[in-house]
C-alpha cells in the first residue's frame, strides 16, 4: 500500500463548485489507475469515478455523470476532482484510491465536503 | 449494475470466537471480489483480493472464500483490533464498480 493524501474539502452552499487534489508517491503515482470514492455520513462507500494511468480513459457514476470531472497531472503526481452544481446529497467524505491491477489497494484519508445552504 | 448485497448488517461476536461475513452479487462475479475493514474515523483497508487471496500485511486469521455469486470472509480467534465494518467490492462488471453496504462486526 501507498500513502496518498487528499486536500480541498469544505464548506460550499449548493450550486457552487470544488476541487478536490490527492497527492501521490512519486515513484509510481503514473503506472496506476487512480479513483475516487465517497462515503455519505453514517452510509457506506459510493464509487464516482476511474481515471486510467495515463489518462485516456475516465468513467463515471451516473450519480455525478456531467457534475463531477476527475483528471490527473502525473509530472505533480497529483489526481483531481471537479465538483460542480453541488448538491446537499454531495455532502460526504471524498476519498482517493489507488488501482493495483483490477482492484484498490490503498486509499487516503479522505476529505470531507460539505455542502449546505 | 451488479448489486452487492451483504449479509448480516451487524454481528455481535466475542473476543477469541469465530465470524462469519457474507457477501452475494446479483450475477456472476467470477472470483473478482475484494474485502475492505474499516474502522470508525479511518479510511478502508484492503483485506483480501481475488476473493481468497490475502493483502499484504494481514493476519491469517481472515480468509476469504467462493466464487461466482457467494462469498465469505471469516474472521477466525477475533481480537479487540478487528471489530469494524466490512465491505465487500466487486470488480468483473464496471463500471460502476460497487459495494456492499457493509456488515457492522461488533462486540
Amino acid at each position: 500500500q501507498v500513502q496518498l493524501v487528499e486536500s480541498g474539502g469544505g464548506v460550499v452552499q449548493p450550486g457552487n463548485s470544488l476541487r478536490l487534489s490527492c497527492a501521490g508517491p512519486g515513484s509510481s503515482f503514473g503506472m496506476h489507475g487512480m479513483h475516487w470514492v465517497r462515503q455519505a455520513p453514517g452510509k457506506g462507500l459510493e464509487w464516482l469515478a476511474l481515471i486510467w494511468f495515463d489518462g485516456s480513459k475516465r468513467y463515471y457514476a451516473d450519480s455525478v455523470q456531467g457534475r463531477f470531472t476527475i483528471s490527473r497531472d502525473n509530472s505533480q503526481n497529483k489526481l483531481f476532482l471537479q465538483m460542480n452544481s453541488l448538491r446537499v446529497e454531495d455532502t460526504a467524505v471524498y476519498y482517493c484510491a489507488r488501482l493495483l491491477g483490477e482492484y484498490i489497494d490503498s486509499w487516503g484519508q479522505g476529505t470531507l465536503v460539505t455542502v449546505s445552504p | 449494475e451488479i448489486v452487492m448485497t451483504q449479509s448480516p448488517a451487524a454481528l455481535s461476536v466475542s473476543p477469541g470466537e469465530r465470524a462469519t461475513l457474507s457477501c452475494r452479487a446479483s450475477q456472476s462475479v467470477g472470483t473478482k471480489l475484494a474485502w475492505y475493514q474499516q474502522k470508525r474515523g479511518q479510511a478502508p483497508r484492503l483485506l483480501i483480493y481475488g476473493a481468497s487471496t490475502r493483502a499484504t500485511g494481514i493476519p491469517a486469521r481472515f480468509s476469504g472464500s467462493g466464487s461466482g455469486t457467494d462469498f465469505t470472509l471469516t474472521i477466525n480467534s477475533l481480537q479487540s483490533e478487528d471489530f469494524a465494518v466490512y465491505y465487500c467490492q466487486q470488480y468483473s462488471n464496471w463500471p460502476p464498480y460497487t459495494f456492499g453496504q457493509g456488515t457492522k462486526l461488533e462486540i
